[in-house]
Formats: structure tokens, sequence, C-alpha cells
């Protein structure tokens, strides 16, 4: 299996642009998802399969992958953005799923 | 309505065994790829099991041997016994469905149902 590394922390100030990466070797292979959970709820995918957003997911959030890093993008971060924000993918196995340690994102 | 409800959570002992279920409607779990997430209290997101369309089934190493994914195509439910219960095994425990495309990509998941080992 690999893992998967987000920084623990992120802010950003109302209205400006924000990014949030994950770094892993399987990245390489398996393009990351991003998954957004506020205290209390359920994960929710706000990210899959190379930048496609569920339906209701706001075009703000956006992502790229570059190497071993997939970056998550929410330009003009609004207060209800605030929440933490996990990463995962296939580990290098490919039988496998791994999440990365998640991030908090303060919106101030 | 597309929704997961899982159940069977509760209070057991170290050692113990407990069987959650989560069932599905408004889709077919014999037709995505369907996980077991766990989330510890304060912690972050871990993966625990998957069952792909064809039946093959992985586990994360911290439960391989000891928990045990299945799905009853008839009750469209999906189920994870748990055996040999610990106290690291203590968390909120989601099911997720992961669709067709990639079984990591969970565009639904449950409520979750909470497991507290403890004596």
């Amino acid at each position: 299996s690999s893992e998967l590394t987000q920084d623990p922390a992120v802010s950003v100030a109302l209205g400006q642009t924000v990014r949030i990466t994950c770094q892993g070797d399987s990245l390489r292979n398996y393009y990351a998802s991003w998954y957004q959970q506020k205290p209390g709820q359920a994960p929710v995918l706000v990210i899959y399969n190379q930048n496609s957003r569920p339906s209701g997911i706001p075009d703000r959030f956006s992502d790229s992958t570059s190497g071993n890093t997939a970056s998550l993008t929410i330009a003009g971060a609004q207060a209800e953005d605030e929440a933490d924000y996990y990463c995962n993918s296939r580990d290098t196995s490919g039988n496998h799923v791994v999440f990365g340690g998640g991030t908090k994102l303060t919106v101030l | 309505e597309v929704q997961l409800v899982e159940s069977g959570g509760g209070l057991i002992q170290p050692g113990g065994s407990l069987r959650l279920s989560c069932a599905a409607s408004g889709f077919t779990v014999s037709s995505n790829y369907m996980s077991w997430v766990r989330q510890a209290p304060g912690k972050g997101l871990e993966w625990v099991s998957v069952i792909y369309m064809g039946g093959s089934t992985y586990y994360a190493d911290s439960v391989k041997g000891r928990f045990t994914i299945s799905r009853d195509n008839s009750k469209n439910t999906l189920y994870l016994q748990m055996n040999s219960l610990r106290a690291d095994d203590t968390a909120v425990y989601y099911c997720a469905n992961g669709g067709w495309i990639q079984p990591h990509y969970f565009d639904l998941w449950g409520q979750g149902t909470l497991v507290t080992v403890s004596s």
C-alpha cells in the first residue's frame, strides 16, 4: 500500500483562492478524489475523475495533478467552505484505497 | 431516493463480534464498488474494505483476517462482519458507494453508525 500526505491546516481570506495539496506515489497512476466534511456530518464528494464535479458542487472547486501531487483549488472561498478536506486514491497495488490525513480549512 | 442507511453499531466488549448492515435504495449494490470507511473520534477517514461488482474483496491491513465484507443482492444490502474487536476499532463506520468508474470515487455515503469497543 501507499500513503497520501496532506498539510494538516490551511487558512484563506474570504473571497480569496486557496490550494490544498495531496502527495503520494499512487497519484502517478490514479486520479485523486476529494471530500469535504463538516463537523458531525458524513463526507461529501466534491471532485473525482480528473476534475469532475458531482451535481450540486459549485464550480469554484477544481483540481489538477502534476507528478505525484494532486491539488484541490477553491477559487473565491466562501464561509461555507470551512471544513475538513480529504483526498483519496487507489494505492500502488491498485486493490486498496488510501485516504490522506485531511486538511482543516479555515476561512478568515 | 438514492440513499444508504447503516445499522448495527453499538457498544461491544474487546474480543467481541458485531455485524454492520448498509441498506441501499435507488441503485443496485451489486453493480457498484461498495466500501466501508471508518473514522475514529477526532481522527481522519480510514478505508476499511471494498467489494467489487464481481465479488472480489480487499481489506486494510489493520482489519484483514478479522473483518469480512459481503452483500446480499436480494436485499440490496452491504454487510461488514467484525470479529475479534479491539479498542482501536472504535469509530463511526460509513458505507460508501464507489460507483462503477473507480473504487475510490465515493459519491454516496451513509449517515454512519458508531461502534464503541470498550469493557
